[in-house]
């Protein structure tokens, strides 16, 4: 199976900074035939499932604010939120669907 | 309104066996592949097994495999996982939860509230 790690496990950023996480998968997502990675992202708040935020690592979900973008390729992704607010306090994962589907260990974001 | 709706979680004992149930409304089952994904404290998200629109293709994890069975009811609109050998190790919050792309699991777009299964003796 196709590992997942995401870094940090946990972050506290003050209300209008940046976020960044960071996550590696252990071989690459990029399918070559279509030039596609095969990567999301969800958001899950407490009590609630996870929420689709990014697919095919940078593609935004409807509804989805764009102060939250995804980037990267192959192996190495990124999830930016770029102006923090208090409703993006959650857990992040990613998830890759190029082999059988794993996530990520997820990522706690917080208010400093 | 896209809507999942799990059931038939519980406590069993090891070695048991339970049936959970997903009920889908506002949209056709029959157009989506489907899966179930399950959730603990300490493993976080796990999935665990995808069948397609037709019901064609079905995929599990290893961690699961020839223990539990997925399956789908057109008629119903309802989506089903069929566990025996139950371990404690397969105590989770299971969700249903529909895909966006055919063919293979992919990523998903719709979760239910998931259903607790406990296994303890």
């Amino acid at each position: 199976d196709i590992v997942m790690t995401q870094s940090p496990d946990s972050l506290a950023v003050s209300l209008g900074e940046r976020a960044t996480i960071n996550c590696r998968s252990s071989q690459s997502v990029l399918y070559s035939s279509n030039n596609k990675n095969y990567l999301a992202w969800y958001q899950q708040k407490p009590g609630q499932p996870p929420k689709l935020l990014i697919s095919w690592a940078s593609t935004r979900e409807s509804g989805v604010p764009d102060r939250i973008s995804g980037s990267g390729s192959g192996t190495d992704f990124t999830l930016t939120i770029s102006s923090l607010q208090a409703e993006d306090v959650a857990v992040y994962y990613c998830q890759q669907h190029y082999g059988s589907p794993t996530f990520g260990q997820g990522t706690k974001v917080e208010i400093k | 309104e896209v809507q999942l709706v799990e059931s038939g979680g519980g406590l069993v004992q090891p070695g048991g066996s339970l049936r959970l149930s997903c009920a889908a409304s506002g949209f056709t089952l029959s157009n989506y592949g489907m899966n179930w994904v399950r959730q603990t404290p300490v493993k976080g998200l796990e999935w665990i097994s995808y069948i397609s629109n037709t019901g064609g293709t079905i995929y599990y994890a290893d961690s699961v495999k020839g223990r539990f069975t997925i399956s789908r009811d057109y008629a119903k609109n309802s989506l089903y996982l069929i566990m025996n050998s139950l371990r404690i190790e397969d105590t989770a919050l299971y969700y249903c939860v529909r895909d966006v792309c055919g063919g293979s699991s992919c990523f998903y777009d719709s979760w239910g509230q998931g259903t607790q299964v406990a296994v303890s003796s």
